[in-house]
């Protein structure tokens, strides 16, 4: 069974400052998702990473992708507190099932 | 443009009843998934349906569980003598092709909870 690893679970970071989210996943996969949810709300979708070597950014977030290794990050630059949200990568394996990581819990403190 | 519309957004079942959830997906999209979620934990995928056609259900419990995707309407998410333990939030996504370039779009969920 795919594994889709997340670390940390919780992460609780100032603001101003930078950190990254790992996601690592056990099979082959060229499609990896990050989502963002909210408490009490729906799954947002952040970004979508689709071939090795992948980099994409938007805003404080950027997310990369390493086919070879099974990895892929989330990067935050200068945390502001509108940050804090639970994120989710999903990696897409033969296109019927996404499989979703564990969530990282990210508290941004003013 | 509506994006996936799920109802009802709480759901309060005995044990013993039966819980009925509904998905619409987004307008154009045929593809639809159910994925389940306790608290604190992610997603796990429950069952992938096409119209009228259940592509995967892997993630499906065997017993008191089962899904539909007619021709017209929404998709539907049963569960039959509901347990304790079916108390989750219950997602619905859609997209537009099976597997492509695209992210799946979410609804709102279902949070059901068993008394």
């Amino acid at each position: 069974e795919l594994k889709v690893e997340q670390n940390p679970l919780f992460l609780s970071m100032q603001e101003g400052k930078n950190y990254t989210i790992y996601c690592n996943y056990s099979t082959t996969s060229d499609r990896l998702y990050w989502y963002r949810q909210d408490p009490g709300k729906s799954l947002e979708s952040l970004f979508v990473l689709l071939s090795n070597g992948a980099v994409k950014q938007e805003g404080r977030l950027m997310a990369s992708l390493d086919t070879k290794a099974r990895l892929s990050t989330l990067h935050i630059t200068a945390a502001v507190h509108d940050l804090s949200a639970t994120y989710f990568c999903a990696v897409d394996i033969a296109g019927n099932q996404f499989y979703f990581g564990t969530g990282t819990s990210l508290t941004v403190i003013p | 443009n509506a994006g996936v519309m799920q109802n009802p957004r709480h759901l309060v079942r005995r044990r013993g009843q039966e819980a009925r959830l509904r998905c619409s997906p987004m307008k154009g999209h045929s593809h639809v998934y159910w994925y389940r979620q306790l608290p604190e934990e992610g997603l796990k995928f429950m069952v992938y349906l096409q119209k009228e056609n259940i592509i995967d259900e892997s993630g499906m419990p065997k017993e008191r569980f089962s899904a539909e995707f007619p021709k017209e309407g929404p998709s539907i998410l049963r569960i039959q003598q509901v347990v304790r333990g079916d108390s989750a939030a219950y997602f619905c996504a859609s997209s537009l092709v099976g597997r492509g370039n695209s992210p799946l779009h979410f609804g709102n969920g279902t949070r059901l909870t068993v008394t």
